[in-house]
């Protein structure tokens, strides 16, 4: 147990629908990235925030957005939804207790667009 | 483009067997990560290198980090099924942090 909980753990839903991916990082980690990942592409970095905000940006589509609460959970909203972006999408936190390049991975939600 | 290439894509092998995983790339890293990713998981952590030649050891798992700092590799000696998984590396360049991940090695360890 990697202490990074991701919900809901599968999620389908049709085109152009909007949703909600949401992660709480590991206690005491202050940074928290989203990954996607997919078949054709691999573990793709898509956002970092670090404590309340944005810290770095990767291939994040303008469709995708993010926030970090105050509490430091994270939600990954993904609106419009097309058929391209089902895949899992990963969460990791990464603090001083384990240096910021040790990411701590959740178990991911596997989105499923039809 | 994939940053980091790794090879082979795909790796299905007998229990006892010794195995070769490659990370390759053109670009200098600061510092380079071996993940392990089983099915319905995230990926975990397994090592991280920091300097070009540098050689980590993990029971049967021997990482190295190349003397240019731009490829890596991971050996496993007498391969278990508990071995079974997606093998990605991970590499960070310049000043940033945020590793850049390969496609990774599909392992399949047969008892």
């Amino acid at each position: 147990d990697s202490g990074v909980t991701q919900t809901p753990k599968h999620l389908i839903t049709a085109t152009g629908q909007r949703v909600t991916l949401r992660c709480s990082p590991r206690s005491g980690d202050l940074s928290v990235y989203w990954y996607q990942q997919s078949l054709d592409q691999g573990l793709q970095f898509l956002i970092q925030y670090y404590n309340g905000e944005e810290r770095a940006k990767g291939n994040i589509l303008e469709r995708f957005s993010a926030q970090q609460f105050p509490d430091l959970h994270s939600e990954l909203n993904l609106s419009s939804l097309e058929l391209g972006d089902s895949a899992l999408y990963f969460c990791a936190s990464s603090g001083p207790h384990g240096g910021r390049e040790k990411l701590f991975f959740g178990s991911g939600t596997q989105l499923s667009v039809l | 483009t994939q940053l980091l290439e790794q090879s082979p894509q795909f790796l299905s092998i007998q229990e006892g067997e010794n195995l070769t995983v490659y990370c390759n790339s053109s670009s200098v890293f600061s510092s380079l990560q071996w993940y392990r990713q089983e099915p319905g998981e995230g990926p975990v952590l397994l090592v991280t290198v920091v300097t070009g030649g540098e050689v980590k050891k993990l029971k049967r798992l021997t990482f190295q980090f190349g003397d240019a700092r731009k490829d890596s590799s991971l050996h496993i000696t007498a391969a278990q099924p508990g071995d079974t998984g997606l093998y990605l590396c991970a590499g960070a360049t310049g000043g940033s942090y945020i590793p850049t991940f390969g496609r990774g090695t599909s392992l399949i360890v047969h008892p």
